[in-house]
């Protein structure tokens, strides 16, 4: 079966400070690959989706950006966290040419 | 611009009361439409979903969802609402053939025992 992990689960980080989070999901090949952030009242912000290695998408403008190193291994990063990065950063995965998201844990950013 | 909407914020019922959540979407063409559920300290997890067929669709825990093509709308349903049915509630749309999901705000729903 897929499992699909996050990490760190939280994190605290101040103002100027670089980012990485990682996504790694198993017992899949070739998924498409989402990073969400989730804020309070906004619900679920579409970042990056990547629908292999090394080929990703942005959607929204900002100080944050993506990689995918390998297959299954998606990365978020900042090289200078701002306040309003602060928020619930989920990834999630797709089979190719499926329908269904599934979705990780999830990492509590807190950007001070 | 194209939107999924979810008119209700914080919704409180008290158990066994009847739950209708909103969802409206402005997209046109064909779409996919979910629902996902936000358990408190829980993973997003798909409680419904609709491709095509019977547009009135079952899902997990006693939830049903309404697709009305013409009002663009996936209204979420149970007919009586436990206290472990508290959480928070999310439409999405895809657009068939792409490969995003866009979301709603959510809805936070309270069931008081």
């Amino acid at each position: 079966s897929q499992t699909i992990h996050q990490w760190p689960a939280t994190l605290v980080q101040p103002v100027g400070s670089p980012l990485s989070l990682e996504c790694t999901v198993e017992g899949t090949s070739n998924p498409n690959l989402y990073w969400y952030r989730q804020a309070a009242g906004r619900g679920l912000q579409l970042l990056f989706y990547s629908v292999g290695i090394g080929q990703i998408s942005s959607e929204v403008p900002q100080n944050l950006s993506a990689s995918r190193p390998q297959d299954r291994q998606f990365i978020l990063s900042s090289k200078k966290l701002l306040l309003s990065d602060s928020g619930f950063y989920l990834c999630a995965w797709r089979l190719a040419g499926g329908h269904e998201q599934y979705f990780g844990p999830g990492t509590r950013l807190t950007v001070t | 611009a194209q939107s999924v909407s979810q008119h209700n914020h914080h919704v409180i019922l008290s158990e066994a009361a009847s739950l209708e959540l909103g969802c409206n979407y402005s997209y046109g063409g064909t779409v996919n439409l979910f629902w996902y559920v936000q358990y408190p300290g829980q993973h997003l997890q798909l409680l419904l979903k609709y491709f095509s067929g019977d547009p009135l669709v079952k899902g997990i825990k006693g939830f049903e969802a309404e697709f009305i093509k013409s009002k663009f709308s996936f209204n979420l349903r149970k007919p009586s609402v436990q206290w472990s049915d508290t959480a928070e509630y999310f439409c999405a749309v895809k657009k068939t053939g792409a490969n995003n999901l866009f979301f709603g705000t959510g809805t936070r729903l309270t069931v008081i025992p």
